[in-house]
């Protein structure tokens, strides 16, 4: 168990329609990752939050935004969804800001766009 | 653009020889790599990590080898372990604070 958490764990939806997707990081990290792997992708780096400010992004869609609470637990919004956003979702916490210190990743979301 | 390549989708090795994981990566910039390892169901773990200012990192039967003038790094698992068998993925970050991840290597150690 990484102690992060994804919530759901599956999620089956429609094209066009909206989904949240939620992580809570591990209990004292400040930073929180969103990574999308797609079939035969590796991961794809989406967006960054340290602290409740947003500090890199990615290849993050337009339709996609996130945002860090001050709880520090975070969600990924992703609208107007199209087939090829089905993908598994991973968040991924650690305690300083830099991405060269060990992330824990929680099991990740398996989004199926129908 | 494919910044970070593990050209071998999949890996096969004999329980307690060594195994050889490949990445290479094209951007000069980066300045720290990382690996992962990813069972089926689960989300990455970290496994070891090397700064560009080294050549070698060793943790237990893990060591990463970098060649910065090759743009490669290579991880070394001895002995190879049944319950080594997982995809292994390779990451780079960059100043910009962007992570980088390979496509990812399938490693079956066979008993």
């Amino acid at each position: 168990d990484s102690g992060v958490t994804q919530t759901p764990k599956h999620l089956i939806t429609a094209t066009g329609q909206r989904v949240t997707l939620r992580c809570s990081p591990r209990s004292g990290d400040l930073s929180v990752y969103w990574y999308q792997q797609s079939l035969d992708q590796g991961l794809q780096f989406l967006i960054q939050y340290y602290n409740g400010e947003e500090r890199a992004k990615g290849n993050i869609l337009e339709r996609f935004s996130a945002q860090q609470f001050p709880d520090l637990h975070s969600e990924l919004n992703l609208s107007s969804l199209e087939l090829g956003d089905s993908a598994l979702y991973f968040c991924a916490s650690s305690e300083r800001a830099s991405m060269n210190t060990e992330a824990f990743f929680g099991q990740g979301t398996r989004l199926t766009v129908v | 653009d494919q910044q970070v390549k593990q050209n071998s989708p999949s890996l096969s090795v004999q329980e307690g020889r060594i195994s050889i994981l490949n990445c290479d990566y094209t951007n000069s910039m980066f300045d720290y790599f990382l690996w992962y390892k990813k069972y089926p169901a689960e989300g990455p773990t970290f496994l070891i990590s090397i700064s560009s200012i080294k050549d070698k990192n060793e943790d237990g039967r893990f060591t990463v080898f970098l060649n910065k003038s090759a743009k490669h790094l290579s991880l070394h698992i001895v002995p190879s372990q049944p319950g080594d068998s997982a995809v292994y993925f390779c990451a780079a970050s960059d100043p910009g604070g962007k992570l980088i991840f390979g496509q990812g290597t399938e490693l079956s150690v066979k008993p």
